[in-house]
């Protein structure tokens, strides 16, 4: 079955420290995978896409990683601010047939002063 | 260039009433998207549009869910005979080709029913 599995379902850290979200997933054949951030009462807005062959993208301070052995993935989130409060979700994408895309059930953080 | 857009951003329905959910999407964008987000769960996928046609119908919970699109640009969805379990924000997306590009979401319709 393809399902996308994250933890912890939520997070709460102070302002200023690091934080990692996790992500397996089961789902195959295997196209690509994405994590999104959706602030509370807005669509999500993609912060990084990984292809097999990609281990590590970065943009800002917001690092991904991919492991395609393991079937695992990780937002990791550096310096934390209390913009970054929001749910992040991973999204895999598959190569072909019906439910092109599997969606996790997100990540909640909240970044506190 | 504007985002995608939808509206109403706010629909209150009775119980029983058919709504229509309005997406526009980025212009040039070939693929639309449905989807469904419960208050505090993660997003459902109900329906895909390539140009105006929709291979991939699978989401749909109900046959009083429907879509349609026009002129490979705005969509509507349909909801017949509406159930207090359909309150959730319904929230649309697109992309430039196809299921394996990058998906920018609308801001999403609010829907209560009572």
């Amino acid at each position: 079955k393809n399902q996308v599995e994250q933890s912890p379902q939520s997070l709460i850290i102070l302002e200023g420290k690091n934080c990692t979200l996790q992500c397996n997933y089961t789902v195959s054949p295997f196209s690509n995978l994405r994590w999104y951030k959706q602030d509370t009462g807005r669509g999500p807005v993609s912060l990084t896409i990984m292809t097999f062959s990609e281990n590590t993208k970065s943009n800002g301070r917001y690092t991904a990683t991919l492991d395609a052995d393991t079937k695992q993935s990780s937002l990791h989130i550096t310096a934390s601010q209390l913009s970054d409060s929001a749910s992040y979700i991973c999204v895999v994408s598959r190569n072909s047939g019906n439910t092109p895309l599997v969606f996790g059930k997100g990540t909640r953080l909240s970044v506190i002063a | 260039g504007a985002g995608v857009s939808q509206s109403p951003s706010n629909k209150v329905t009775e119980k029983g009433k058919d709504v229509e959910l309005r997406c526009d999407p980025i212009s040039g964008h070939t693929a639309l998207y449905w989807y469904r987000q419960r208050l505090g769960q993660g997003l459902e996928f109900l329906i895909y549009f390539q140009g105006n046609s929709a291979p991939d119908k699978s989401g749909l919970p109900s046959d009083r869910f429907s879509a349609e699109r026009t002129g490979e640009s705005v969509s509507t969805l349909t909801i017949q005979r509406t159930q207090q379990e359909d309150s959730a924000v319904y929230l649309c997306a697109s992309s430039l080709d196809g299921v394996l590009d990058e998906q920018f979401f609308g801001p999403g319709t609010r829907l209560t029913v009572l």
